[in-house]
């Protein structure tokens, strides 16, 4: 199993601000995500944070809006860039190894962001 | 393509009585199938996975699941629930042989228990 951690675990912005996620897991981890969850809503997956190279982002997401870093197999950021109202949900860090239980994920606590 | 249906947004039972949350999923081939639960602030946590084996999963904290491939099935079920159960609770289906990564995510049921 991972244990992920994140920080800050809640913030309160403004709009035009932008805010820095971290993502620490407990070993080393094949495929980090970042994932959004909006009031009341299930999980939507933003991208796929991939070591020493570019995110995979999924469609509706950008990376002029949500830029990641994944500069080694425990660690990754998500920047929430110029940020809105819209934008206020909680974001989620996951991580996940490819082999036998290459679909068992686990999730961190998540980052409650408010932006007013 | 794949999806996941949770046909309840909202369960509520008695403490001591049985929980069935039901799950419908489509898939183009054998997917594999999750249970998550989320507890107020706090992180999704893994409850039980079917992968291709027995169709009857058991999980943590007493939670079971069926897989039914003819009904397209994997409805969750407890015979006793418990206060601490009263959480959030996600049906979540992936398919391996498209080799996507994704998770589809159910939109969640809300189980409340009643002392």
């Amino acid at each position: 199993s991972a244990v992920i951690s994140q920080k800050p675990s809640r913030d309160i912005c403004q709009r035009g601000t932008s805010l820095t996620i971290q993502c620490q897991v407990d070993s080393q981890v094949t495929m980090m995500f970042w994932y959004r969850q909006q009031p009341g809503q299930s999980l939507t997956l933003i991208a796929t944070a991939n070591q020493g190279s570019e995110a995979t982002y999924e469609s509706g997401f950008v990376i002029d809006k949500f830029p990641i870093s994944r500069p080694n197999l425990t660690f990754s950021t998500l920047t929430v860039s110029n940020m809105s109202p819209e934008d206020s949900s909680i974001y989620l860090c996951s991580a996940r190894n490819q082999g036998v239980s290459s679909y068992e994920q686990y999730f961190g606590p998540g980052t409650r962001l408010t932006v007013t | 393509a794949q999806s996941v249906t949770q046909l309840d947004s909202h369960v509520s039972v008695s403490e001591g009585t049985p929980v069935l949350l039901r799950c419908n999923y489509s898939s183009s081939y054998s997917p594999s199938l999750f249970w998550y639960v989320q507890h107020p602030n706090k992180g999704l946590q893994l409850l039980l996975k079917y992968t291709s084996a027995a169709t009857l999963v058991k999980g943590i904290n007493g939670f079971e699941a069926e897989f039914k491939k003819s009904e397209t099935s994997f409805h969750l079920t407890k015979p006793s629930a418990h206060m601490s159960d009263a959480a959030e609770y996600f049906c979540v289906v992936s398919d391996p042989q498209t080799g996507a990564n994704n998770l589809f995510f159910g939109t969640g049921t809300r189980l409340t228990v009643i002392p």
